[in-house]
């Protein structure tokens, strides 16, 4: 079956402007997760969502992140006014249900770079 | 900051030869996960062990589990080239799965 899609694959965006990254789960997911993963590093929570609730957003860096999912599937990651440090690649992952240990479902990321 | 410290750093072995990564953590863990990481995709469930199990085993793959050290580890036996990828072992605490900084495996033909 179809697995985590993420859109557009690559970003280029000059500093300053707004990006919005596009996430679609796994059909039937419940949880859905933003992660965010620099160079040569792991990937660094964002955000959580079960359904359309956000129910942890403490990983987003600034308030300039902002992560939604209005009907509890598709999900969306918006930066505004992108910095430098903002280059990274961003994953999202979606889990059958967060809690009793069902594995997390990653897509290939959106690769956001900041010029 | 992340949680979870995987050693070694890299490692570059022959085909064929056994590789073992290890990590340790921080918190009390419910279970630990490993994750597989090709360049330029996203990471793909290996295996997962509860905080109440010592050892699994899946195909090529075992992982042990010490509580009492906070630590893990990975054993891939007979690797292969395809086994060359970045390794995470990550713990569940709360609402998050937090990564470590990753094992490069390096596996040459």
């Amino acid at each position: 079956g179809a697995g985590v899609s993420q859109s557009p694959r690559y970003k280029v965006a000059k500093r300053g402007q707004d990006v919005a990254l596009r996430c679609d789960p796994i059909s039937g997911h419940v949880s859905l997760f933003w992660y965010q993963q620099a160079l040569g590093q792991g990937p660094e929570f964002l955000t959580y969502f079960q359904n359309e609730a956000q129910l942890d957003k403490s990983g987003l860096p600034s308030d300039r992140f902002f992560a939604e999912r209005p009907e509890g599937s598709v999900s969306t990651l918006k930066i505004q006014r992108t910095q430098q440090e903002d280059s990274a690649v961003y994953l999202c992952a979606s889990s059958l249900m967060w809690g009793v240990g069902s594995p997390l479902h990653f897509g290939n990321g959106t690769r956001l770079t900041v010029t | 900051s992340q949680q979870g410290e995987e050693d070694p750093q890299a490692l570059s072995i022959q085909e064929g030869e056994n590789a073992t990564m290890n990590c340790s953590y921080k918190t009390s863990i419910n279970n630990l996960q490993w994750y597989r990481q090709n360049s330029g995709r996203g990471l793909v469930h290996l295996i997962l062990i509860r905080s109440n199990e010592r050892e699994k085993h899946s195909g090529r793959l075992r992982v042990t589990l010490d509580t009492s050290k906070k630590s893990s580890s990975l054993l891939i036996t007979a690797s292969r080239a395809a086994d060359t990828a970045s390794y995470f072992c990550s713990e569940t605490s709360g609402s998050r799965l937090t990564f470590g900084e990753g094992t490069q495996l390096t596996v040459n033909p």
